[in-house]
């Protein structure tokens, strides 16, 4: 068990539709990162948030965004879903504002867009 | 840019037999190297790093040398169990600048009576 809890653990919705997903970070863990993985493009970085900042940003649409409230939980929200949009969606955890590269993943959120 | 190419999977070994997955990397500075395994319906969980040229990562009797010269780092385990079937992903991440933790694409490896 890393202690990152991800909520929820599968999600069905139709094109179009919003979704939220929720994430919270390990005790003590200051840094939150939102990662996709798909079959096609693998693990790719969305956004990094630390304690509540936005801090590093990847390959997320403008259609996702993100944040972090102050008790350090984080929520991705996905809007306007377009099939391609199915993926797991990750979340990690780590201490500092910089990447070490040790981070702890939760289990994850299985997006399926119908 | 900075990426990381795995060897593609499948693979599929037998108990007890050595296992190396081939992970090689392109950088524009001087990455960290790690690698992440992935069991079914479960998260990624570091397993192994190397900060420096040379430096061997080790854990769970798995290891991986940092080879500057060739850019690769290898993991290798001399005697695979069956508990070991995972998804093995090989991540680098730029020493001192940058916050994107880069992965491989993964493999799959399957352990087998």
């Amino acid at each position: 068990d890393s202690g990152v809890t991800q909520t929820p653990k599968h999600l069905i919705t139709a094109t179009g539709q919003r979704v939220t997903l929720r994430c919270s970070p390990r005790s003590g863990d200051l840094s939150v990162y939102w990662y996709q993985q798909s079959l096609d493009q693998g693990l790719q970085f969305l956004i990094q948030y630390y304690n509540g900042e936005e801090r590093a940003k990847g390959n997320i649409l403008e259609r996702f965004s993100a944040q972090q409230f102050p008790d350090l939980h984080s929520e991705l929200n996905l809007s306007s879903l377009e099939l391609g949009d199915s993926a797991l969606y990750f979340c990690a955890s780590s201490l500092r504002a910089d990447n070490t590269g040790e981070l702890f993943f939760g289990e994850g959120s299985r997006l399926t867009v119908l | 840019g900075n990426s990381v190419t795995q060897m593609e999977g499948p693979v599929t070994l037998s108990e007890e037999a050595f296992l190396t997955i081939n992970c090689t990397y392109t950088a524009t500075g001087y990455p960290s190297l790690f690698w992440y395994v992935q069991y079914p319906g479960e998260g990624l969980q570091l397993l192994l790093k190397a900060t420096k040229a040379d430096d061997k990562g080790s854990n769970k009797g798995f290891e991986a040398t940092y080879r500057k010269e060739t850019t690769s780092f290898h993991l290798e385990k001399g005697s695979v169990q069956v508990s070991d079937s995972a998804v093995y992903f090989c991540a680098l991440i730029l020493t001192g600048g940058g916050n994107k933790l880069t992965f491989g694409t993964g493999t799959q490896l399957k352990v087998e009576l």
